[in-house]
């Protein structure tokens, strides 16, 4: 059974960072590339990140780029945001999802609040 | 940046057809994928590729992609089918995946 678990959300002041990780299992996580998407408060969907299945390929949505940095351990089944300079409309549910063009699978999500 | 645009809500009684619009500038040429999530739930796949359907999803659940407008088409509308919708592309101008604004569907 394919899973995606996110992890490392909170609480953060403006300016702070953060790092969120997915755990992934049931599949061949080297061989999938990986998404992060981001839902505020009773808003839509945002994509935010993409990352290749080798981690070489990168691209972020305008709203991330330069403050938000996506990465990926094959090793260890797992995907990273690290997330820089945030501010209090980076609140949001925080979710990895599998998939290129479509997103098969997503985790729970996590919640990021940035608030003083 | 590509921008979809969709109904804020559609209302459908119990059995009848509920569809779901996507409008993108020339979206005919791109390949549209849908999600259902509801209330406090993570999104779900349940049309990719316009009209493909993952395991698991009901038939009535279909989708269209023509010209300036995508549609997901739901049948025999169920109350489980109460959700809020979302149409997503990937384009691959920017290779931004783009979402769009999202409909909420109420079955009265």
């Amino acid at each position: 059974e394919v899973q995606l678990v996110e992890s490392g959300g909170g609480l953060v002041q403006p300016g702070g960072s953060l790092r969120l990780s997915c755990a992934a299992s049931g599949f061949t996580f080297s061989s999938y590339e990986m998404n992060w998407v981001r839902q505020a408060p009773g808003k839509g969907l945002e994509w935010v990140s993409y990352i290749s299945s080798s981690g070489s390929t990168i691209y972020y949505a305008d709203s991330v780029k330069g403050r938000f940095t996506i990465s990926r351990d094959n090793a260890k089944n797992s995907l990273y945001l690290q997330m820089n300079s945030l501010r209090a409309e980076d609140t949001a549910v925080y979710y990895c999802a599998r998939g290129t063009s479509d997103f098969d699978y997503w985790g729970q999500g996590t919640l990021v609040t940035v608030s003083s | 940046s590509y921008v979809l645009t969709q109904p804020p809500s559609v209302s459908v009684a119990p059995g009848k057809t509920a569809r779901i619009t996507c409008g993108g500038n020339n979206i005919g040429s791109k390949s549209v994928h849908w999600y259902q999530q509801k209330p406090g739930q993570a999104p779900v796949l349940v049309i990719y590729y316009d009209s493909d359907r993952p395991s698991g999803i009901p038939e009535r659940f279909s989708g269209s992609n023509s010209g300036n407008t995508a549609t997901l088409t739901i049948s025999r509308v169920e109350a489980g089918d109460e959700a809020d919708y979302y149409c997503q592309v990937w384009d691959s101008s920017s290779d931004h995946r783009v979402f769009g604004t999202g409909t909420k569907v109420t079955v009265l």
